[in-house]
């Protein structure tokens, strides 16, 4: 158990719909970070963040955003969804801004139909 | 910005033969490099990191890496795989190039075969 909590664990949805993805992150972590692995593009950076301000952006979509609320637990929003954004949606926090070890979370599973 | 690339998106070695993941990077500034391990339906756990200092890096599991900065490397090793050990492996490069990223590698699969 890595002490990171993603919910909610599979999500299926439809194209156009709206999602929201939680993570909190372990005890004491201020960063944290989010990612989309997908078979086609493997494992994305999309973006992070340091107690609650946005530090390092990736490929993320215009359509998706996130936010860091103040008890440190983040939220990723990927709107008007496509089939592509079917994907595994990881969480990972760390003690450290930028240079140690992740500690992920197990994935919340978005389908889109 | 950094990137990196790992050798071989799948790898299959017998039980009890020496593992070679391949990893090779790029950098602008100095790298801070890692190893994670993902096993089915689970998140990447820390296989071993490099941040300063030696070069030949150990971490869980019998697996070890070293970092050669001549040939921008960092390829994950173990003299001898089990089964257990079957799993995807992603290289990883941490840089602040403007902040900090971890940028992941496709991952190799490794296979073992009794």
């Amino acid at each position: 158990d890595s002490g990171v909590t993603q919910t909610p664990k599979h999500l299926i949805t439809a194209t156009g719909q709206r999602v929201t993805l939680r993570c909190s992150p372990r005890s004491g972590d201020l960063s944290v970070y989010w990612y989309q692995q997908s078979l086609d593009q493997g494992l994305q950076f999309l973006i992070q963040y340091y107690n609650g301000e946005e530090r390092a952006k990736g490929n993320i979509l215009e359509r998706f955003s996130a936010q860091q609320f103040p008890d440190l637990h983040s939220e990723l929003n990927l709107s008007s969804l496509e089939l592509g954004d079917s994907a595994l949606y990881f969480c990972a926090s760390s003690g450290t801004f930028g240079t140690g070890e992740l500690f992920f979370g197990e994935g919340s599973r978005l389908t889109v139909l | 910005a950094q990137s990196v690339t790992q050798l071989g998106s799948h790898v299959s070695v017998s039980e009890g033969a020496l593992v070679l993941l391949r990893c090779n990077y790029s950098s602008s500034v100095p790298p801070y490099l890692f190893w994670y391990v993902q096993y089915p339906n689970q998140g990447l756990q820390l296989l071993l990191k490099y941040t300063t200092g030696a070069t030949l890096v150990k971490g869980i599991n019998g697996f070890e890496a070293e970092f050669k900065k001549s040939e921008t490397s960092f390829h994950l090793t173990k003299p001898s795989a089990h089964m257990s050990d079957a799993a995807e492996y992603f290289c990883a490069v941490t840089a602040n190039t403007g902040g900090f990223k971890t940028i992941f590698g496709a991952g190799t699969r490794l296979f073992v075969k009794a």
